[in-house]
């Protein structure tokens, strides 16, 4: 256990939809990191926060938006779903001081029909 | 360009043998991070180990080790002594420090053979 959470583990949803993944970092991680998997893309890195500030954007979709919160959990909002965003979506943290150690979540693994 | 490449889709290994994990990145920053990650059948994603373009010694975690070749712009991913557990698909992953981007290779499936 890596001491990331994800909710929720599987999402499942219609084309045109929107849904919103929650990411809770270790205790004291201050940086998340979100990812994207899927078998047209493999790994692509999408976003990451460093204590609430976005830090570095990655291939992230105009039709995606994240945030980090005070409380340093962060949400990865997808809307207007494609079936091409079907895919396992992780999130990952990092200690301060620390960034070239991450450690992930269990992924969510989302379908859209 | 292709920021990092991995040439070995499949990989195959007896148990308890070294094996090599190829991974050869492109970049024009002088600071940049090298990262390997293991994810096994069940889905997780695991990092293992991590080679900073300044550091001089290879990097070592256990029986993983990361052979930095900075010249030939390779981090080739070293496991020695490999188990059953080993068996899983590899990622390796630069980050460089200019704009803060990660890129990943595609994967080696290793399959370690009892």
């Amino acid at each position: 256990d890596s001491g990331v959470t994800q909710t929720p583990k599987h999402l499942i949803t219609a084309t045109g939809q929107r849904v919103t993944l929650r990411c809770s970092p270790r205790s004291g991680d201050l940086s998340v990191y979100w990812y994207q998997q899927s078998l047209d893309q493999g790994l692509q890195f999408l976003i990451q926060y460093y204590n609430g500030e976005e830090r570095a954007k990655g291939n992230i979709l105009e039709r995606f938006s994240a945030q980090q919160f005070p409380d340093l959990h962060s949400e990865l909002n997808l809307s207007s779903l494609e079936l091409g965003d079907s895919a396992l979506y992780f999130c990952a943290s990092s200690p301060a001081g620390r960034r070239e150690t991450q450690y992930f979540g269990p992924g969510t693994r989302l379908l859209v029909l | 360009a292709q920021k990092i490449t991995q040439t070995q889709p499949g990989m195959f290994v007896q148990e308890k043998e070294a094996v090599t994990l190829d991974c050869t990145y492109d970049t024009s920053d002088q600071s940049y991070g090298l990262f390997w990650y293991k994810q096994p059948s069940s889905g997780e994603m695991i990092f293992l180990i991590y080679q900073g373009s300044y550091d001089e010694q290879n990097a070592t975690e256990g029986r993983y080790s990361l052979n930095f070749q900075k010249a030939r712009k390779s981090a080739n991913l070293v496991i020695s002594a490999s188990q059953l557990g080993d068996s899983a698909m590899y990622f390796c992953a630069m980050r460089e420090s200019e704009g803060n981007q990660f890129y990943f290779g595609t994967g080696t499936s290793l399959t370690v053979i009892p």
